[in-house]
């Protein structure tokens, strides 16, 4: 079974510019989180998608944009990048809801470093 | 979002016992709480969630205390590959859980 792989491992952009982040989530599951990490922080929750709807969104501007595919894969758009959006960017799958509880599955993240 | 407390750092020796504090004053009925480490470089892995009783996997166990505004994560024997940043997070299920900052472990070899 493979796990939740997100691409690209490493990504250096400039200010102000666009950028798209890509999250294959685990065989099966159909929800998918986006989380960012600054350095020596916490994650902190971006936003949420379920069967390619946007299922709750947290404290982040409207240029952090999603999308869910037909497969369940991911993406994340960030527009006119600023220099603190400079973070590790997690994603997150879970198996279909309908359990008690679900578990979240991270990928290794990938990081975006603005210049 | 309700609120977790945890110590910035603990250490702990390998193969000894490591509890993990966390409060939670605030807790509402449906929270669960829920234990994820991050591992260096790595994201963050589930280890054990619980509702009301304490609970055990093969991780860990987990104590949830009466009043339910506190609760501790216990690793029965600590090895250096569970040096780690452990958080402890509330929120109702699985949804959009919100990350504190965790507890940072140090395991002394």
């Amino acid at each position: 079974e493979t796990g939740v792989t997100q691409s690209p491992t490493h990504l250096i952009k400039t200010r102000g510019q666009q950028v798209t982040l890509r999250c294959s989530s685990q065989s099966g599951h159909n929800t998918v989180s986006w989380y960012q990490q600054a350095l020596g922080q916490g994650p902190q929750f971006i936003f949420q998608y379920y069967r390619e709807e946007e299922n709750g969104r947290g404290n982040f501007p409207p240029r952090f944009s999603g999308l869910q595919f037909p497969n369940y894969s991911s993406e994340l758009n960030v527009n006119a990048l600023e220099l603190d959006d400079s973070a590790l960017y997690l994603c997150a799958s879970s198996p279909p809801t309908g359990a008690a509880y679900n578990e979240q599955f991270f990928g290794p993240g990938t990081r975006l470093t603005v210049l | 979002d309700a609120k977790t407390t945890q110590p910035n750092s603990m250490e702990s020796n390998e193969e000894e016992p490591v509890h993990l504090p966390c409060n939670h004053s605030t807790i509402s009925g449906t929270d669960y709480i829920h234990w994820y480490r991050q591992l260096p470089s790595q994201g963050p892995e589930y280890v054990i969630h619980g509702l009301t009783s304490n609970v055990n996997n093969r991780m860990a166990s987990l104590a949830i205390a009466e009043d339910r505004k506190s609760s501790t994560l216990i690793l029965h024997r600590a090895t250096l590959r569970d040096a780690a940043v452990y958080y402890c997070i509330l929120s109702y299920r699985d949804d959009k859980i919100i990350f504190g900052k965790g507890t940072r472990l140090h395991i002394l070899p």
